[in-house]
This record gives C-alpha cells, sequence and structure tokens, in this order.
C-alpha cells in the first residue's frame, strides 16, 4: 500500500513557459498534501501545503503566484510552475499525508528550466 | 523557527561496521521525530518514528534510533551495515503544538557502504 507517483518525473522546459506536475496517492486518500523541492546536496525544503478542497499556504519565501497549488480531490495535486526560470530547476517532491497521520513521498519530478 | 542539523554530509563504512548518524534539533517543545531514508533512485521511505514512549525506537531494516530529549538529539544506529545500505538519510522535525504537520529535514546524510 501508500503508493505515491508523480508525473512527469523529468522534464526539461524554456525559460517562461510552464510547467505542470501531478500527484496522485493511488491506494489512500490525502487530506493534505505537503510540496518540497530539493536542490542538490540540499534537504528538502517545504514549499507549500494544502488540504484538499482549500487554498495552499505557502511558506515565506515561496511566491504562490509562481508556484501554483491545487488540490482537488483527496487522490489528486498539481503543482504549476509559471513563467518558469533557470533558477527553478530543482527536484519537486509531493508528500501526502492521511488523515491519521501517516505521511509519504512521491518519487519526485526533476526540472530542469534551460 | 526549528531547525535539524544532521552531523556528517558523507559516511563511508565498511560492510559489518557500525553506524551511528547524529541528528540534533532546535525546538523546546514536544516533537515528533523521523528518520528516512533514500535509496538511489528512489523516493523518501521512513525508516523509524518517534512520538512518545520509549526513547529507544526500532525501525525498518535492523535500524533503530534513541531520542535524547535533554540533548535535543534523535541519533540512528545500525550495528551492522549492509551494502544494501547504501543511501541518503534524512532525519526529521514535526514540532507538536505548531498548528501544523509540517515535517522540517536536515540536510541529509550519505551513507555509502563499501563490499
Amino acid at each position: 500500500g501508500a503508493v505515491v507517483s508523480q508525473h512527469p518525473s523529468w522534464v526539461i522546459c524554456k525559460s517562461g513557459t510552464s510547467v505542470k506536475i501531478e500527484c496522485r496517492s493511488l491506494d489512500f486518500q490525502a487530506t493534505t498534501m505537503f510540496w518540497y523541492r530539493q536542490f542538490p546536496k540540499q534537504s528538502l525544503m517545504l514549499m507549500a501545503t494544502s488540504n484538499e478542497g482549500s487554498k495552499a499556504t505557502y511558506e515565506q519565501g515561496v511566491e504562490k503566484d509562481k508556484f501554483l497549488i491545487n488540490h482537488a480531490s483527496l487522490t489528486l495535486s498539481t503543482l504549476t510552475v509559471t513563467s518558469a526560470h533557470p533558477e527553478d530547476s530543482s527536484f519537486y517532491i509531493c508528500s501526502p499525508r492521511t488523515g491519521i497521520g501517516e505521511q509519504y513521498f512521491g518519487p519526485g519530478t526533476r526540472l530542469t528550466v534551460t | 523557527a526549528q531547525s535539524v542539523s544532521q552531523h556528517n554530509h558523507h559516511v563511508i563504512l565498511s560492510e559489518a561496521a557500525s553506524l551511528e548518524l547524529g541528528c540534533n534539533y532546535s525546538y523546546g517543545g514536544t516533537v515528533n521525530l523521523f528518520w528516512y531514508v533514500q535509496y538511489p533512485g528512489q523516493h523518501l521511505q521512513l525508516l523509524l518514528k518517534y512520538f512518545s514512549g520509549d526513547p529507544l525506537v526500532k525501525g525498518i531494516k535492523g535500524f533503530e534510533a534513541e531520542f535524547i530529549k535533554s540533548k535535543f538529539s534523535f541519533n540512528l544506529r545500525k550495528p551492522s551495515v549492509q551494502w544494501s545500505d547504501t543511501a541518503e538519510y534524512f532525519c526529521a522535525v514535526n514540532p507538536l503544538g505548531a498548528g501544523s504537520y509540517q515535517l522540517t529535514f536536515g540536510k541529509g546524510t550519505k551513507l555509502s557502504v563499501i563490499p
């Protein structure tokens, strides 16, 4: 159990374009979704937290208009990086959490902006 | 804000050697503590967690961790490592009473086990 998928696993895009990353909890319901980013050789940094059907809460320094998060259902959340720039190149990881406090991690999406 | 420190960036051990990875956190209140492992090319997986009770916690694959409240530490140990333990290990803290379930991660320790 507790399978989390992310799509795509790797994406290259041109500067100025937008990229959507999907995160699905395949066999459980995620009442809360965390989105992290991880730079090489660094820790996971929390970007935002969202509850199903509610607006996401963003961490300080994370632009909500740039990183659009949608948590429309208990099994799907999306992160859209709008007008991507090279400095947005990173590894993005979703982390769904069940209602009883079990937190899992997706395999991550590597974004490269050229 | 709380922070998590992992003392070693990269640890190299021979098979059968004992392992101890340090983790310290800065938060004065009650915390939940976690160790996650990320094998090469795979996603994060939970190794073990501490919520309350016995401060010596046993996890999967022979790992254990000890919570020492007075030292704000939660070190990970394994008596005899195997080549398959090669991975990156992350310590994480969730402060209770912070009003959220957010995890704060350490920077990770890369473990390389030499056959």
